[in-house]
């Protein structure tokens, strides 16, 4: 079965502080490929990184950067000095296996307050 | 115009209407996407086109009806909806899985509320 779980479900933090969101996913691909969304209140997903399962290296792009360890099975993505345009609700989703399909975690809205 | 575009943004529509959502894409990818958020519930795939064939279909009630006449548009036939198919209805595309590059990229969506 494949499977996301994000399992905090809202956090809210002030202006400056880091935050990081949990993603643990389920398959039984030996190849596959995660992904994270934001989707602000706009409504659009707008995608942030790839990593595919053959590559753990942690990436770091501006304030973002993503923590990926295969042996926990998870993929977390911390914003260090949030603002509050980092406001919105994050996804996380899994492709694996051979098909145009995206299985999405059911998201972590993130609050930031100045 | 770049990305992927929807309309209309906002659809109000009663139980007996028939609509059509649309949905372009500018950016060369061969798959297309519909999924459904509704509120507190996880993105729901609901069709896949790859290369203008519908390769996945979710167990969509028929009252929802595809139609990919090429690459570039996508639509979502809609009649005799019922109140709880109220909700954000997004459109994706993406290179076919087989050419790797797998992220999909989404419109603003449709928000759509059926009286």
């Amino acid at each position: 079965a494949q499977k996301v779980t994000q399992a905090q479900t809202e956090i809210s933090v002030v202006e400056k502080e880091d935050v990081t969101l949990d993603c643990v996913y389920e398959t039984r691909d030996t190849t596959y490929y995660l992904f994270w969304y934001k989707q602000p209140p706009s409504g659009e997903l707008v995608f942030l990184i790839r990593r595919n399962s053959f590559d753990e290296q942690n990436e770091i792009s501006g304030r973002y950067s993503w923590n990926f360890q295969k042996s926990t099975s998870s993929f977390n993505f911390t914003i260090t000095a949030s603002q509050v345009v980092d406001s919105a609700v994050y996804f996380c989703a899994l492709h694996s296996g051979g098909y145009n399909k995206l299985i999405f975690g059911a998201g972590t809205r993130l609050a930031v307050h100045p | 115009e770049t990305g992927v575009t929807q309309t209309p943004r906002h659809l109000v529509m009663g139980m007996t209407n028939k609509k059509s959502l649309k949905c372009e894409q500018h950016l060369g990818h061969n798959a297309m996407y519909w999924y459904k958020q509704s509120a507190k519930k996880p993105l729901e795939l609901m069709f896949v086109y790859s290369l203008e064939e519908r390769v996945e279909n979710n167990s969509v009630p028929s009252r929802f009806s595809p139609e990919c006449p090429n690459s570039s548009h996508l639509f979502l036939h809609l009649h005799t909806l019922q109140p709880e198919d109220s909700a954000l209805y997004l459109c994706a595309s993406s290179q076919d899985w087989r050419q790797g590059h797998t992220e999909a990229f989404f419109g603003q969506g449709t928000r759509l509320t059926v009286v």
